[in-house]
Parts: structure tokens; C-alpha cells; sequence
């Protein structure tokens, strides 16, 4: 089962420094979606790509981020001059082609803590 | 915008007895509504959507939810509880496009023996 992937689960890092991680969605699903979920809430949208173009940005989205998703597969986000308000978990999501967009595959989610 | 409102952050239920996870949403659009559930140190699976006809949906393990457009609420039971369904639940609401989804804060299912 080649669910949606994330890389890496958990990353630690101090204030002020640069973070990317990494989804790859499951093979052929050209909607993928980055959401935020802090302790004790549910996932916040962020983004959103339909193959390689991103779509809608969500104003949580600040200067600091950046989501790419080159050639259509696998998408990174990168988090510049972290935060400690940044931590939390970062979730990846895809969805099937086109006319089954309502079903949404999750990954397991990478956790950033920003000390 | 869209917006799910869970009421009570924590439940607990006795094995065996209903469960009943509650929801409500504001749309100014015909809604399509979903409940996820999410274990520890894993992603959101899908339990179960409403996006046309019926009404009550059925989804896994024996989980259901009735979309009541005069309460703008989607609510999700299960007859009776099971020790394995201790998770944390969400209800999401999307707009027709699939563009966006907001969840809304969840809710910890506590099974008790």
C-alpha cells in the first residue's frame, strides 16, 4: 500500500533556522493539499497544487513559506527563519484525478518543533 | 468562509454504548461534509462523506452521520462503542470545488471497559 508519504516525521530545529519537508502523494492523485494542525485543533489549510500549479494560498501562508510541487509529483514546503509559533504538525494530503476530488488521502504528517 | 463547530473537545462512553460525535457547519453553499478520525502518531482517515442524495450516510466500522440541512448539522454515531475506536474525530466541510477544506477543532473519543 503506497499511501501518501512525508518526510520527515518529526524535525527539530532552533529559532531562525530554514526547514523543508517533503510530501510525495500517492502515484497519479494531481491534487495535493499542505495543512497545519496545532495541539488541540484540527488541520488549517495552507495550499494547495493541482499538478504543478498552486492554486490557492491561504493567508496563514506567510512570506516566510513556500510550497513547490515540481513536475507535478512530490511537493516540498519550506519554512524560512523559523519561529516558535511555526511548531506544529504540517499534513499532506492527495486526492484522485479528477471528478473523485472529495476524497482526501492524508500522510502522516510531519512534526516541527521550533525551540 | 466556512466554518465547523465540535462540540465538546472530549467524550467518554462506555464499551457498548452509543457513541454520538456532534457537528455543525455554516455554509452559505450547499455543503459536502466528512468525518476523519485520527489515531496517534497518524494520519486522518476517512470515515465517511455526505456530498449528494442520501442523507444518512453509512461509512467504516459501523460508523454513520445524518446531514440535517435545517440544523446545518452533520452528526456522526455508531450504536455501540468499541475499545479501538478511541481516537480523535473531525468534521470537515468543503465547498463544491473541493478547493479547500476547514475541519473543525475535533473531538477525543474516551472508550471506557
Amino acid at each position: 500500500d503506497t499511501g501518501v508519504s512525508q518526510d520527515p516525521r518529526h524535525k527539530i530545529t532552533k529559532r531562525g533556522q530554514n526547514v523543508t519537508f517533503r510530501c510525495d502523494p500517492i502515484s497519479e492523485h494531481n491534487r495535493l493539499y499542505w495543512y497545519r494542525q496545532t495541539l488541540g485543533q484540527g488541520p488549517e489549510f495552507l495550499t494547495y497544487f493541482q499538478n504543478e500549479a498552486q492554486l490557492e494560498k491561504s493567508r496563514l501562508l506567510s512570506d516566510r513559506f513556500s510550497a513547490e510541487r515540481p513536475k507535478g509529483s512530490f511537493s516540498t514546503l519550506e519554512i524560512q527563519r523559523t519561529e516558535q509559533g511555526d511548531s506544529a504538525m504540517y499534513l499532506c494530503a492527495s486526492t484522485p484525478t479528477s471528478g473523485t476530488y472529495n476524497e482526501q488521502f492524508f500522510g502522516p504528517g510531519t512534526r516541527l518543533t521550533v525551540l | 468562509a466556512q466554518s465547523v463547530t465540535q462540540l465538546g473537545s472530549h467524550v467518554s462512553v462506555s464499551e457498548g454504548a452509543l457513541v454520538l460525535l456532534r457537528c455543525n457547519y455554516s455554509s452559505s453553499v450547499p455543503p459536502y461534509l466528512f468525518w476523519y478520525v485520527q489515531y496517534p502518531n497518524q494520519g486522518l482517515q476517512l470515515l465517511l462523506k455526505y456530498t449528494t442524495g442520501a442523507t444518512l450516510v453509512k461509512g467504516i466500522n459501523g460508523f454513520e452521520a445524518e446531514f440535517k440541512k435545517s440544523e446545518t448539522s452533520f452528526h456522526l454515531t455508531k450504536p455501540s462503542a468499541h475499545m479501538s475506536d478511541a481516537a480523535e474525530y473531525f468534521c470537515a466541510v468543503s465547498e463544491e470545488n473541493f478547493n479547500k477544506f476547514y475541519f473543525g477543532s475535533g473531538t477525543k473519543l474516551n472508550v471506557k471497559p
